[in-house]
């Protein structure tokens, strides 16, 4: 059983440039979470994606944005990349209305020159 | 606005040893408490939760202790083991489907030999 894949692994992106991250959910699953950690920090939470739609949005600006599409796999999408959006970025999937656990991919390691 | 306080940032623990960490909440709303164990270069990964109507959950060698009144809770590592090491995220989440995790700032544990 394939558990939550992202991809790239890594990805180096200059200031002002666009990115797109991608995840797929463990199987099974049919809501994904997005999260950023930076260097040193708990993972902080981005938005939420369910039924293909954002159903819940931490403190990030809207140049963050996401996809869901109908296999359950997301995309996560940066605008006018800046400096301080280097960080790990996480996904995580859950079965909505029967459990509170959430299983996290490896990340995709981002760094903005 | 950080919700939910972790302590202390690092800790070195002698194989065989105890490793306690601690943390504090504000939300009460908070109904799930989920701790979680990242290995370098890895995402988190699930370790035990609990929930808040219980106040002591174990699972091997891990235990956790929950005080609702005080607003807090702890992570007991026993019988700590050099595999043991790694960074540990104690987290809060409310229910009812909508799983945003908060987490706290992270414990990075060393159990040395």
């Amino acid at each position: 059983d394939a558990g939550v894949t992202q991809s790239p692994t890594h990805l180096i992106k200059t200031r002002g440039q666009q990115v797109t991250l991608r995840c797929s959910p463990k199987s099974g699953h049919d809501t994904v979470s997005w999260y950023q950690q930076a260097l040193g920090q708990g993972p902080q939470f981005i938005f939420q994606y369910y039924e293909e739609e954002e159903r819940q949005r931490g403190n990030f600006p809207d140049r963050f944005s996401g996809h869901q599409f109908p296999n359950y796999s997301s995309e996560l999408n940066v605008n006018a990349l800046l400096l301080g959006d280097s960080a790990l970025y996480l996904c995580a999937s859950s079965l909505t209305g029967t459990s509170y656990e959430q299983y996290f991919g490896p990340g995709t390691r981002l760094t903005v020159t | 606005q950080q919700q939910v306080k972790q302590s202390p940032q690092s800790l070195i623990v002698q194989k065989g040893g105890i490793s306690i960490i601690n943390c504090a909440y504000e939300n009460t709303a908070f109904d799930y408490f989920p701790w979680y164990q990242q290995f370098p270069g890895k995402g988190p990964a699930l370790l035990i939760a609990i929930r808040p109507d219980v106040s002591e959950k174990k699972e091997g060698r891990f235990t956790i202790s929950f005080n609702k009144s005080a607003k807090q809770f702890s992570l007991h590592i026993m019988d700590s083991q050099p595999g043991d090491s790694a960074t540990y995220f104690c987290a809060a989440s409310i229910g009812g489907g909508y799983q945003k995790v908060t987490f706290g700032t992270g414990t990075k544990l060393q159990v040395i030999p």
